[in-house]
């Protein structure tokens, strides 16, 4: 039981590439969400799924987009990177919706030059 | 609109210290609360949480009792050990129930 796993663990792009964060979970959990932590800052919610094939915008969406094609992945994807993007990027997932726990997987650190 | 304070950190105690860590928030309603804790070079775990007023959570000897008049979630712990060295993150749910919102956290570094 591997629980919540993130590919890559570290990226580094320039300005303009474009790249897709990868979210996994092997515990059949309805609701996967994406954050981005920045220094000094809490986690804020980027976007948030709550079933295959649904995806909702959270609190700072533009600039990604989300897919969830199948239930235990969910896909975060820079079009066009931006230095502001710099950020280490966080996957959560739960079985239900809040307050129920949400289990969150190690981070990618992201780097946009 | 909705937001956490956390006291500002870093945090630094001598082994069996007694730890307190303040968390007052700005809500709509009443929303359940949480400590989350984040370890060096991993991602965030539940630490507690409540769900309604006067609730109190606990795990691993830490403790929170949510306070609905004064707003607040103040995290405790009697005596704290290196171990316990990470980032602790206070949130509570927005009312939709959608999305947690974060303080920015309070770094505890714990020394022998």
């Amino acid at each position: 039981n591997a629980g919540v796993t993130q590919t890559p663990k570290f990226r580094v792009l320039k300005t303009g590439q474009s790249m897709t964060l990868l979210c996994a979970q092997d515990m059949n959990h309805e609701y996967m969400y994406w954050y981005r932590q920045d220094p000094g800052m809490g986690l804020r919610l980027i976007h948030y799924s709550v079933g295959e094939g649904t995806t909702a915008k959270g609190e700072v969406p533009d600039g990604y987009n989300v897919s969830r094609l199948k239930k235990q992945n969910f896909l975060l994807g820079l079009e066009s990177a931006a230095p502001s993007q710099t950020s280490v990027y966080f996957c959560a997932s739960s079985p239900l919706s809040l307050p129920d726990t949400q289990y969150f997987g190690p981070g990618t650190r992201l780097t946009v030059l | 609109g909705d937001s956490v304070t956390q006291m500002e950190g870093p945090v630094t105690l001598s082994e069996e210290a007694f730890l307190t860590i303040n968390c007052t928030y700005t809500a709509t309603g009443y929303p359940s609360l949480f400590w989350y804790v984040q370890y060096p070079g991993e991602g965030l775990q539940l630490l507690l949480k409540a769900t309604k007023a006067d609730d109190k959570g606990s795990n691993k000897g830490f403790e929170a009792t949510y306070r609905k008049e004064t707003t607040s979630f103040h995290l405790e712990k009697g005596s704290v050990q290196v171990s316990d060295s990470a980032v602790y993150f206070c949130a509570f749910d927005n009312q939709a129930g959608t999305a947690l919102i974060f303080g920015k956290g309070t770094t505890l570094s714990v020394s022998s």
